[in-house]
C-alpha cells in the first residue's frame, strides 16, 4: 500500500462545476498536507497548505482535512479550463518534517 | 516566483559518461532538494541538504551524489550515467516544511 493514495483519473469535468480531488494516507502521524498543481511539461507548484482538521479556503480552492479518516480533498470551484493540470497531494510523517510523501497525482481536464 | 534556476535544461549524454546538474538559488533559503520524476513514479527525492555541506539521502540515491559548498548552489552528480538515469530532474528550494519551490527541471537522457 503507497502511503499517499489519489485516483489517477483522469478526472473531467464541465467548465464551471466544482472538481473534487481526493486523497489518503497511511501514516496516522501525518501532520501536514500540501496540494500542488503540475501542469503538462512543467513544475509542479504549491497552492494550498492544510495542518488542522477542517476546511481552508482561499479564492476558488477549499482543502479539506480529516484526520480521523486520513483523507485530505481539494475542491476547485468554477472550474476553468485553465484549470487543467495534474494535481499532486503530498504529506509530510511525522518522522521527517523535511521529506514529502507524494502521491502520484490526479489528472484533471476541465472542458469547455 | 522563487527564485531557482537549473542547468542545464536539456541533456543527452552516453551511459557510462559522468554528469553533473547544477541548482542555484537567490532566495537564501536552507533547504534545497533534487527530485526526479518518471511516469508511474511520480516524484521521487534523490538528495536534500539543509545547509552549506549537509546532506542527505532520499529514498533513490544510489547512483547519485551531491554537494553543497554554498548556500545557492546545490549540485547533482551521475558518476556513470545509465540508461535507468533518464529522467526529468527537478531541483527545489523551501524554508518552511512542505512548501517547495520548484526549479523548471532539467530533462536528461541516457543512451
Amino acid at each position: 500500500q503507497k502511503e499517499v493514495e489519489q485516483n489517477s483519473g483522469p478526472l473531467s469535468v464541465p467548465e464551471g462545476a466544482i472538481a473534487s480531488l481526493n486523497c489518503t494516507y497511511s501514516d496516522r502521524g501525518s501532520q501536514s498536507f500540501f496540494w500542488y498543481r503540475q501542469y503538462s511539461g512543467k513544475s509542479p507548484e504549491l497552492i494550498m497548505s492544510i495542518y488542522s482538521n477542517g476546511d481552508k479556503e482561499d479564492g476558488r480552492f477549499t482543502a479539506q482535512l480529516n484526520k480521523a479518516s486520513q483523507y485530505v480533498s481539494l475542491l476547485i470551484r468554477d472550474s476553468q479550463p485553465s484549470d487543467s493540470a495534474t494535481y499532486l497531494c503530498a504529506v509530510i510523517n511525522a518522522g521527517n518534517n523535511r521529506k514529502l510523501i507524494w502521491g502520484l497525482g490526479t489528472s484533471l481536464a476541465v472542458n469547455p | 516566483d522563487a527564485g531557482i534556476t537549473q542547468s542545464p535544461r536539456h541533456k543527452v549524454t552516453e551511459t557510462g559518461t559522468p554528469v553533473t546538474l547544477r541548482c542555484h538559488q537567490t532566495e537564501n533559503h536552507r533547504y534545497m532538494y533534487w527530485y526526479r520524476q518518471d511516469p508511474g513514479h511520480g516524484l521521487r527525492l534523490i538528495h536534500y541538504s539543509y545547509g552549506v555541506k549537509d546532506t542527505d539521502k532520499g529514498e533513490v540515491s544510489d547512483g547519485y551524489s551531491v554537494s553543497r559548498s554554498k548556500t545557492e548552489d546545490f549540485l547533482l552528480t551521475l558518476e556513470s550515467a545509465t540508461s535507468s538515469q533518464t529522467s526529468v530532474y527537478f531541483c527545489a528550494i523551501s524554508e518552511e516544511p512542505g512548501e517547495l519551490f520548484f526549479g523548471e527541471g532539467s530533462r536528461l537522457t541516457v543512451l
